[in-house]
């Protein structure tokens, strides 16, 4: 099966553009989650879908972040305006619904560098 | 609040030494824990998960709940065992907290 596809693969932009991030999960995973790394710290949860639905948006820094999951599928996370502070890894997520116990699989992140 | 913690940022053995990462955690319910690792240029994967009581590639961890501890051991570390490592705790819900992470470096 297909893993969790993310692109970019990285992405330089400069303070104040906007960059938008996408995520394909798993075929038939209906959780998706963001989570960033941030140089020399640890993953951060940014926020979860349940299907199209957020789930939990708590881990969203400010309004600057907006988070889509049109139909269910893919998702996108859109920076906008971008800010030096939000260079970092991002990492999208998927994991099968009710799957208490099971851990996720994840993309290979798109590195985002804000100059 | 949730929290992982792993006190070592970096931790050097010599291959063939055993190893251990260290793992704490601050939960008030019962914790799903899980071991996470990501190798030179490749993506971050589950390595193990305390539910399934498994070894993975030589590794085992034991949830020990009167130290709120999940440490990653090894008897004998082997080269290709150099990567980044990160426990992570799934409390309430779906949501998984990751702690700062370990990087292992083994030595020929």
């Amino acid at each position: 099966e297909a893993g969790v596809t993310q692109f970019p693969s990285h992405s330089v932009i400069e303070k104040g553009q906007t960059v938008t991030l996408r995520c394909d999960p798993i075929s038939g995973h209906d959780n998706l989650y963001w989570y960033r790394r941030v140089m020399g710290k640890e993953i951060k949860f940014l926020l979860h879908f349940v299907k199209e639905s957020k789930q939990d948006e708590s881990g969203m820094p400010n309004n600057r972040f907006l988070a889509e999951r049109t139909g269910g599928t893919y998702s996108t996370l859109k920076v906008q305006p971008a800010e030096l502070e939000d260079s970092g890894v991002y990492f999208c997520a998927s994991s099968q619904l009710h799957a208490a116990g099971y851990g996720y699989t994840f993309g290979s992140g798109t590195r985002l560098t804000v100059v | 609040a949730q929290r992982v913690t792993q006190p070592e940022k970096l931790l050097s053995v010599f291959k063939g030494a055993p190893v251990e990462l260290k793992c704490n955690y601050s939960y008030s319910g019962s914790p799903e824990l899980f071991w996470y690792v990501q190798y030179s240029r490749q993506r971050l994967q589950l390595l193990l998960r305390h539910i399934s009581r498994e070894s993975i590639k030589g590794f085992t961890a034991d949830l020990n709940k009167g130290e709120t501890s999940f440490h990653l051991k090894k008897p004998f570390a082997q080269e290709e065992d150099s990567a980044m490592y990160y426990c992570a705790l799934k409390g309430g819900g779906f949501k998984t907290i990751f702690g700062a992470g370990t990087r292992l470096f083994v030595k020929a």
